[in-house]
């Protein structure tokens, strides 16, 4: 059975850092892309990045360029959110994905002074 | 970036009855292999998003019959058959034809 749990998140300040985790378990990690998709309180998905299954490519959405890095650690069978520069409006929950098929239960992700 | 157009984005529907959602988007989803990467999901209450169909109209494992879609380069719909009171909550569309990826707005499907 796939079973993927996030953890990391939390309240930070705006400008703050966070790193989100993935542990995954239940498939062969190495042969997905894997993801993290966000959505917001009483809102609709949005996917942030996603990363290739040797980490040699990486996607991001415009509004978290150059603010949030996606790593993986195959031999962990694990994938990372690093976000820095956090603003009030990345407040949501963070899915980890497999394939677009198989999602985490969510960690909350809130930004506010 | 891609834009899905979700229509409605409320849906009463008596038990029962069948349920139609469309899902209109910008740009073309055939993909250069051929493939359209259009899929739905569902997502209830309190609950992380349940991938339904993928590919327009191929069923995961698990989702009953009474969930179909349909369409093909802008213009898709996902039809539920006949309503059960398990089937509410919100139905969303996305594509991985473009990056980045892109979600519809969502259409809340409640037991009228």
């Amino acid at each position: 059975e796939v079973q993927l749990v996030e953890s990391g998140g939390g309240l930070v300040q705006p400008g703050g850092s966070l790193r989100l985790s993935c542990a995954a378990s239940g498939f062969t990690f190495s042969d997905y892309w894997m993801s993290w998709i966000r959505q917001a309180p009483r809102k609709g998905l949005e996917w942030v990045a996603h990363i290739k299954q040797d980490g040699s490519a990486k996607h991001y959405v415009d509004s978290v360029k150059g603010r949030f890095t996606i790593s993986r650690d195959n031999a962990k069978n694990s994938v990372y959110l690093q976000m820095n520069s956090l603003r009030v409006e990345d407040t949501a929950v963070y899915y980890c994905v497999k394939d677009a098929r198989d999602w985490g239960q969510g960690t909350l992700v809130t930004v506010s002074s | 970036d891609v834009v899905l157009t979700q229509s409605p984005l409320s849906l009463p529907v008596s038990l029962g009855q069948p349920a139609s959602i469309s899902c209109r988007s910008s740009q073309s989803l055939v993909y250069s292999d051929g493939n359209t990467y259009l899929i739905w999901f569902q997502q209830r209450p309190g609950q992380s998003p349940r991938r339904l169909l993928y590919q327009v109209s191929n069923r995961d494992s698990g989702v009953p019959d009474r969930f179909s879609g349909s369409g093909s380069g802008t213009d898709f719909t996902l039809k539920i058959s006949r309503v059960e009171a398990e089937d509410l909550g919100v139905y969303y569309c996305m594509q991985f034809t473009h990056w980045p990826h892109t979600f519809g707005q969502g259409t809340k499907l409640e037991i009228k």
